[in-house]
């Protein structure tokens, strides 16, 4: 157990809706990393926040955004769904000390 | 950007024998160069890693040398076990992890016993 939780751990939705991600990092841990995975594309970096603030973002399309909340825990939004986004979406956090990502289990996003 | 490569896709090794992954990275800047193992349904499960300052490191049956000049990383696994089997990522970092991480494409490893 990495530490980091993430919900929910299933998610099926038509085309067209918009799906809320929940990340809570490790216990000390200021930076939250979204991934995304899919067969074609593999693993992704989406963004990256420390602290509150958005610190950089990767190949994250307009229709998704997200946020991380004083309590440290982030929240990916991914609105106008298509088919194509169907794929599993990872949390990472670490600490600024080591640097080492600790990954969460995972939300598999299915959209229909 | 980052590039990183990884070789090979696919590799199954008798139970009890070595594995060796081996991946490149073109960005020079890269500093961190961490390995995944990633289980069916779970998240990527950080096994070990290595700092550009450093040419080995070892942690009892895993270990991972760096070549900076060549831009190449590998990760080898001795005395394979049934439950080494699964998919294993490396991936390249700058600012020592503290940025996003870029990842090879990576390798399924099938121990036989």
């Amino acid at each position: 157990d990495s530490g980091v939780t993430q919900t929910p751990k299933h998610l099926i939705t038509a085309t067209g809706q918009r799906v809320t991600l929940r990340c809570s990092p490790r216990s000390g841990d200021l930076s939250v990393y979204w991934y995304q995975q899919s067969l074609d594309q593999g693993l992704q970096f989406l963004i990256q926040y420390y602290n509150g603030e958005e610190r950089a973002k990767g190949n994250i399309l307009e229709r998704f955004s997200a946020q991380q909340f004083p309590d440290l825990h982030s929240e990916l939004n991914l609105s106008s769904l298509e088919l194509g986004d169907s794929a599993l979406y990872f949390c990472a956090s670490s600490a600024l000390a080591t640097g080492e990502q600790y990954f969460g289990p995972g939300t598999r996003l299915t959209v229909t | 950007g980052e590039n990183v490569e990884q070789h090979p896709s696919t590799l199954s090794v008798q139970e009890g024998d070595s594995a060796v992954i081996k991946c490149t990275y073109s960005d020079s800047a890269s500093n961190y160069f961490p390995w995944y193992k990633q289980e069916l349904g779970k998240g990527p499960q950080l096994i070990i890693d290595i700092r550009s300052n450093v040419g080995e490191k070892k942690d009892q049956r895993i270990a991972v040398t760096l070549n900076k000049t060549a831009k190449h990383f590998s990760l080898h696994i001795t005395e394979t076990q049934p439950e080494d089997s699964a998919v294993y990522f490396c991936a390249a970092s700058s600012n020592f992890g503290n940025e996003k991480l870029t990842f090879g494409t990576g390798t399924r490893l099938t121990i036989i016993p």
